[in-house]
């Protein structure tokens, strides 16, 4: 069972202030990813990865930024957070080499901008 | 860009009731497409998938036919019990994007018993 461990599971910020969201994945997968969840959007991608050192764009990136330092280890950025960054952010992660396409979510971190 | 569309953004029915969840989506490409489900307090997990015209996916008594004709990936199921009550969410992706993943809005089922 693919294991993705979040942290923290609870933040609140103010306004203008640094956020960062770790993610630890224990499976060797190559993919990684960031999505925020808003009730009437669903789940939205902010940005991914393919490998230590490798970032791409999502679909949402505007006020983030990210970090692949190990094959493990994914950090979402928020340096200077807003309100229309709360929200609830899910880390995830996927086996390429199976080519499922099956992603395995963390349970969330919850994120309150005042 | 690609899309996907979930009509329903809520779901009650009765434990043995017949569901059916719709799937709509546009895409430039040939794209697998899937069926997430969350339950309370927990990420999404999936579910199935089908990647080609025709394919059926399935699991837990869930079942979705990918439809290219009509780009619909509606998910079924016989007969629900209280234990379904989840949102579902259908999301494509394709290889070549290391399956960058779009997901529908989500349909929250709820299931009395």
């Amino acid at each position: 069972e693919a294991a993705v461990t979040q942290s923290p599971r609870n933040k609140v910020t103010v306004t203008g202030g640094n956020v960062t969201l770790s993610c630890r994945q224990t499976n060797s997968h190559n993919y990684m990813y960031w999505y925020r969840q808003d009730t009437g959007h669903g789940l939205r991608l902010i940005h991914y990865s393919y490998g230590a050192g490798n970032l791409q764009i999502g679909d949402v990136p505007d006020g983030y930024k990210a970090t692949r330092t190990t094959q493990e280890d994914f950090f979402l950025l928020l340096e200077l957070a807003s309100p229309s960054q709360t929200s609830l952010y899910f880390c995830a992660s996927s086996d390429d080499g199976g080519n499922t396409g099956q992603l395995y979510f963390g349970e969330g971190s919850k994120l309150t901008v005042l | 860009g690609d899309s996907v569309t979930q009509t329903e953004g809520q779901v009650a029915l009765s434990e043995e009731d017949f569901l059916t969840i719709h799937c709509n989506y546009s895409a430039s490409g040939y794209p697998a497409l899937f069926w997430y489900v969350q339950y309370p307090g927990e990420g999404p997990q999936f579910l199935f998938r089908a990647s080609r015209d025709k394919e059926k996916g399935s699991s837990r008594g869930f079942e979705a036919t990918y439809d290219k004709g009509t780009t619909s990936f509606h998910l079924r199921k016989a007969s629900v019990q209280e234990s379904d009550s989840a949102v579902y969410y259908c999301a494509l992706g394709e290889s070549n994007m290391g399956y960058k993943l779009t997901f529908g809005t989500g349909t929250s089922l709820l299931v009395d018993p």
